[in-house]
C-alpha cells in the first residue's frame, strides 16, 4: 500500500504567476482534501474532491481551483499568486468521501516573492 | 462555525515524564470526531489518536491517551513516558459526523519539546 505523495516538495514563484501542485492519493482512496498551512498556523481547509467532483470548499477565493483525475490523484491550481499565498500546502487522502481517516502527504512548500 | 483553540503555544517535557496538551473547541453539533495530529519537522501530519464524541470512553493508543470532556468541550492529550521522537507540533482537530464535506478544522498547534 503506497502512501500519499506530493510534488514538488518546494517551489518559488513571483507575484502574479500561476502554480500547479500535485497529489497522489493512497491506494484505494477516492477522496482528496487540500489544506493551506501558513507559518505558525494550523492547516486551513481549501477544498475537497470526491470521485472527480468538488465536494466542499473553504473560505478561499476562486483563483484557487482544483481537479481530480480518474485515478483519484489531484491538482491544486492557484492563479495570480499573492505574497500571502506563501505557505505549506497539504493534501490528505481518504475513503468514502473523506469520512474515513484522512492521511496526509508531506506537503509542498510554496514561496511567493 | 466550529472553532478549535489550543492555548499552549509551547510545552516542554523531560524524557520519560508525562505531559498533557490542552484543546478546547466550540460546536453546536452533538456528534462529531476529534483528533490529535502530530507534525514533526518532516512536515507530514501523522494521526495520533481519534475520539468519537458519542463514545464516553476515552481513546487510548499505547502511550497516548485523551481526556474527553464533552460538556466542557475539552479534549486534552496525555503523552506518557515521553520519548525524544515525540518532539513535534501537535494539532487538535475537529470534524463533523455528517455534512457536505468532511473537512478538518485545526487549532493553531502546540510545539512540544522533549529534553534529556
Amino acid at each position: 500500500e503506497t502512501g500519499v505523495t506530493q510534488s514538488p516538495t518546494h517551489l518559488i514563484k513571483t507575484r502574479g504567476q500561476q502554480v500547479t501542485l500535485r497529489c497522489s492519493s493512497q491506494s484505494g482512496h477516492n477522496t482528496v482534501s487540500w489544506y493551506q498551512q501558513a507559518l505558525g498556523q494550523g492547516p486551513q481547509f481549501i477544498f475537497q474532491y470526491y470521485r472527480e467532483e468538488e465536494n466542499g470548499r473553504g473560505n478561499f477565493p476562486p483563483r484557487f481551483s482544483g481537479l481530480q483525475f480518474p485515478n483519484y490523484s489531484s491538482e491544486l491550481n492557484v492563479n495570480a499568486l499573492e505574497l500571502d499565498d506563501s505557505a505549506l500546502y497539504l493534501c490528505a487522502s481518504s475513503d468514502r468521501g473523506g469520512w474515513e481517516t484522512q492521511y496526509f502527504g508531506p506537503g509542498t512548500r510554496l514561496l511567493v516573492l | 462555525a466550529q472553532t478549535v483553540t489550543q492555548s499552549q503555544p509551547e510545552m516542554s517535557v523531560q524524557e520519560a515524564e508525562t505531559v498533557t496538551l490542552s484543546c478546547t473547541y466550540d460546536t453546536s453539533e452533538s456528534d462529531y470526531y476529534l483528533f490529535w495530529y502530530k507534525q514533526p519537522p518532516s512536515r507530514q501530519m501523522i494521526l495520533v489518536i481519534r475520539q468519537e464524541a458519542y463514545k464516553q470512553q476515552n481513546a487510548t493508543e499505547n502511550r497516548f491517551s485523551v481526556n474527553f470532556q464533552k460538556a466542557a468541550k475539552s479534549f486534552s492529550l496525555k503523552i506518557s513516558d515521553s520519548q525524544l521522537g515525540d518532539a513535534a507540533m501537535y494539532f487538535c482537530a475537529y470534524r463533523r459526523l455528517t455534512g457536505t464535506a468532511s473537512k478538518l478544522t485545526f487549532g493553531t498547534g502546540t510545539r512540544l519539546q522533549v529534553t534529556l
